[in-house]
């Protein structure tokens, strides 16, 4: 069974480019968390996502992002004109129910996104 | 808001040393804790969880109790391995459905033989 998967690993972009992070749950979940890891910081939540639907996207900048979980393929987070302050590794986490409680969250290797 | 609090790193050992990382949260109610490691160039793994008070989480000869008297859930370990050296988060989630998980700094832990 394969685990969470994030391509690509490493992007780098340019100022003011597009970049798009995708992000393959585990097999049977179907609900999708991202976060994004500044250096020196710990893991801050952007987004949560189910099929179709986003769920809290509390923690994701007004401008500029966006998420989505469509109901075929994987989840995508998108950074439109991107700056040098989103370079930063972006991580995907799936569940097979809601997150919270004891439940446990499954992560990918991470998008290392480095914006020159 | 809710939060949590880790010791700084790095944390330097020699192997076989005794291990402990801190970490101290404010939250409301009663969260579930959990200690998640990184080793290099991977994605997070949960380590071990516990999700009520005076409960121990245990995994891979690591441990952690939650106190809730004290808001604390440091991580210890009685001898650590090289292949130990990783990057250690503390986190918390509140029991409601949906909620993320907040996470601390992370600690580096670095072993050598």
């Amino acid at each position: 069974n394969a685990g969470v998967m994030q391509n690509p690993r490493h992007l780098v972009r340019r100022r003011g480019q597009e970049a798009r992070l995708r992000c393959s749950p585990m097999k049977g979940h179907s609900h999708v968390y991202w976060y994004r890891q500044l250096p020196e910081e710990g893991l801050k939540f952007m987004v949560y996502l189910q099929k179709e639907n986003i769920i809290d996207e509390s923690g994701m900048p007004k401008e500029r992002f966006s998420a989505e979980f469509p109901k075929e393929g994987p989840s995508i987070l998108r950074i439109q004109q991107v700056v040098r302050g989103d370079s930063a590794a972006y991580f995907c986490a799936s569940s097979p129910r809601a997150g919270g409680g004891g439940t446990e969250a499954f992560f990918g290797q991470g998008t290392r996104l480095t914006v020159v | 808001g809710d939060s949590v609090t880790q010791m700084e790193g790095p944390v330097t050992l020699s192997e076989e040393a005794f291990l402990t990382i801190n970490c101290t949260y404010t939250a409301t109610g009663y969260p579930s804790l959990f200690w998640y490691v990184q080793y290099p160039g991977e994605g997070l793994q949960l380590l071990l969880k516990a999700t009520k008070a005076d409960d121990k989480g245990s995994n891979k000869g690591f441990e952690a109790t939650y106190r809730k008297e004290t808001t604390s859930f440091h991580l210890e370990k009685g001898s650590v391995q090289v292949s130990d050296s990783a990057v250690y988060f503390c986190a918390l989630t509140q029991n409601q459905a949906g909620t993320a998980l907040i996470f601390g700094k992370g600690t580096t832990l670095s072993v050598s033989s």
